[in-house]
């Protein structure tokens, strides 16, 4: 059964430094979506990219945050200079239908 | 936010036994979903109610929503060791696919 994959599983940066999280979505999905679950909260809302673009974004979504799908297959989330309040886990999902399918996560750990 | 709160936080039972969770939520939906978290780890999605549908059934899962109450239940019969986790209900409207989430139900049930 296809599946979304994420990498890394687990990432530790210092604050200020530049990470890439990246995803590859369902083959045969056009829509891509990062969200992140700060230890013990609720999983939040990002962004969302359609048709090599932004379609939605949250106020967390700052200038810090940017997406690219590079090629046909890759979508990635990075953030410019980490914050301590940045570390969480990662979730990127992708849909064709109404359902969501999500990747098992990256854990950014800032320092 | 979109989304309400799931009662309770945390479910203790006996193997064998149903566990119910709910879910609450503030605005109108297009549908409502539910997923499973284990500790640390992705987001698997279990079940998509129409906000046509009152009631969806799938294996050991029975999920209802009531459009006039704005809220969702989710049965687990006959659980088992591995339905030890967390569950999520998530929700989205009719003019956006971005998924709001709730708290979350930690589950567990004891062998």
């Amino acid at each position: 059964e296809p599946e979304v994959t994420q990498t890394p599983s687990h990432q530790v940066t210092q604050m200020g430094q530049e990470v890439i999280l990246r995803c590859v979505p369902i083959s045969n999905h056009l829509y891509f979506y990062w969200y992140r679950q700060i230890l013990g909260q609720k999983v939040e809302f990002l962004v969302s990219f359609y048709n090599n673009e932004i379609s939605e974004k949250s106020e967390i979504f700052d200038d810090q945050f940017s997406v690219e799908r590079p090629d046909g297959s890759n979508f990635t989330l990075k953030i410019r200079s980490t914050k301590l309040e940045d570390s969480a886990m990662y979730f990127c999902a992708s849909r064709a239908g109404y359902e969501q399918y999500f990747g098992p996560g990256t854990r950014l750990t800032v320092t | 936010s979109q989304q309400g709160e799931e009662d309770p936080q945390a479910l203790s039972i006996q193997e064998g036994e149903n566990a119910t969770m709910n879910c609450s939520y503030k605005t109108s939906i297009n549908n409502l979903q539910w997923y499973r978290q284990n500790s640390g780890r992705g987001l698997v999605h279990l079940i998509l109610i129409r906000s046509n549908e009152r009631e969806k059934h799938s294996g050991r899962l029975r999920v209802t929503l009531d459009t006039s109450k704005k809220s969702s239940s989710l049965l687990i019969t006959a659980s088992r060791a591995a339905d030890t986790a967390s569950y999520f209900c998530a929700t989205h409207r009719s003019n956006d696919y971005k998924l709001s989430f709730g708290a979350g139900t930690t589950v567990t049930v004891r062998a």
